[in-house]
């Protein structure tokens, strides 16, 4: 276990639908990443928020938001879903955003898109 | 434009078959480069953090060497446990956290 949880592990759902994937965050960390991984694709970072506040963004489609909470946990909403969506989407957290930042990651969210 | 390529994309090896792999990259700036591992359909795993040219980490059978434009990581008589993909990941500045596609590792035993 990383200290990193994600929910729901596994989500099936419709073409044009909308979900949210949760995340929250090792104790202590006050960074939240979000990544996307399709098949045989790396990961592609979407977007970071520090203590609540958005930091970067990758390349994150405007159907997509996202945002941290003050108790530090994440959500990642996607919106009008198409086929291509479906990926593994990974939350990860860090300590800070100065330095050297080591990512823990969760174990992901699995969304398959019917 | 930032960008890290690993090569190769895939690598399978005999159990015992020392080999390297590739991560080269093109930064404005480096605050670190990293490699994790990833089993598959879990989230990746962190190794190594390299910072600057020259350096090098050790972990059991894996050592992770870094210069100015790439790094290695060299496996050492690898085990079947070993098998794993590695990603490469680098960090330009404060925020952002770029990957590489990965190297899928299979040893055989």
């Amino acid at each position: 276990d990383s200290g990193v949880t994600q929910t729901p592990k596994h989500l099936i759902t419709a073409t044009g639908q909308r979900v949210t994937l949760r995340c929250s965050p090792r104790s202590g960390d006050l960074s939240v990443y979000w990544y996307q991984q399709s098949l045989d694709q790396g990961l592609q970072f979407l977007i970071q928020y520090y203590n609540g506040e958005e930091r970067a963004k990758g390349n994150i489609l405007e159907r997509f938001s996202a945002q941290q909470f003050p108790d530090l946990h994440s959500e990642l909403n996607l919106s009008s879903l198409e086929l291509g969506d479906s990926a593994l989407y990974f939350c990860a957290s860090s300590i800070s955003t100065s330095g050297a930042n080591v990512l823990t990651f969760g174990a992901g969210s699995r969304l398959t898109v019917l | 434009e930032d960008q890290v390529t690993q090569s190769p994309e895939a690598l399978r090896l005999q159990e015992g078959e020392s080999s390297s792999l590739n991560c080269s990259y093109t930064v404005s700036g480096l605050r670190g480069l990293f490699w994790y591992r990833q089993d598959p359909g879990k989230g990746p795993e962190f190794l190594f953090t390299l910072y600057s040219a020259g350096e090098e980490k050790e972990k059991e059978r894996l050592k992770a060497t870094l210069t100015k434009k790439e790094s290695f990581l060299h496996i050492t008589a690898p085990k079947p446990e070993d098998s794993a993909t590695y990603l490469c990941a680098v960090q330009p500045g404060h925020n952002d956290m770029r990957f590489g596609a990965g190297t899928r590792l299979t040893v055989k035993p």
